[in-house]
């Protein structure tokens, strides 16, 4: 069975400080794992992803995140907080077929000026 | 950009009425997913369709809920004698034949009243 758990439903930072989002993940089998970030009113945006290839992921607006398996986990950071990061973001896993994803019950950012 | 598209945006609907949700996914994609999310909690997987066929469901799922492709674009969800509780954000994914990313739509916001 897969399963995420995000530490934190809320994080603030300021504008200019890095960012740590933080996820643990259970599963049976190794795992894909995926951040999306949700922004108000909004779908749901692929931020990176893992798939079993360089366990240091790089994604758009600067957040990339690192698979470490001894750990169990997959936490998203970015070097310096902008304004329009804040937004809600979703850890996820995923099995090899891809057939679902389980996601995490999510981390609000807030940055503050 | 390909984009998955869903209609409508918000819907608000009485208590005990049928609703269809629409999603037209991207288009060369083969494998599609409905998501919801109620108010302040996690994204929860509802059902993954492929082949025509349903190919899992969570225990959400049961027979108050259907999926269809009536076409060759569009995929919806159908709930009938909807319930309070069915209130939630419904969001459609769909992906491609290698099944690394779901994309994901915006999302229709129901509200059963």
């Amino acid at each position: 069975a897969q399963s995420v758990t995000q530490l934190g439903s809320h994080v603030s930072v300021s504008e200019g400080a890095l960012v740590l989002l933080r996820c643990n993940y259970s599963s049976s089998v190794p795992p894909y794992l995926f951040w999306y970030v949700q922004y108000p009113n909004q779908g749901l945006q692929l931020l990176l992803k893992y798939t079993s290839a360089a366990t240091l992921v790089k994604g758009i607006n600067g957040f990339e995140a690192e698979f470490k398996k001894s750990e169990t986990s997959f936490h998203l950071t970015k070097p310096s907080a902008h304004m329009s990061d804040a937004a809600e973001y979703f850890c996820a896993v995923s099995t090899y077929n891809f057939n679902k994803f389980y996601f995490g019950s999510g981390t609000k950012l807030n940055v503050k000026p | 950009e390909p984009e998955v598209t869903q209609t409508p945006s918000h819907q608000v609907t009485q208590m005990g009425q049928e609703v269809i949700l629409r999603c037209v996914p991207i288009s060369n994609h083969l494998y599609f997913y409905w998501y919801r999310q109620i108010l302040g909690q996690k994204v929860e997987f509802l059902v993954s369709f492929y082949n025509n066929e349903i190919s899992e469901k969570s225990e959400i799922f049961d027979d108050q809920f259907s999926v269809e492709r009536p076409d060759g674009s569009n995929f919806t969800l159908k709930i009938r004698s909807t319930k309070l509780e069915d209130s939630a954000m419904y969001f459609c994914a769909s992906s491609d034949q290698g099944n690394t990313e779901a994309f994901f739509g915006q999302g229709t916001r129901l509200t059963v009243v």
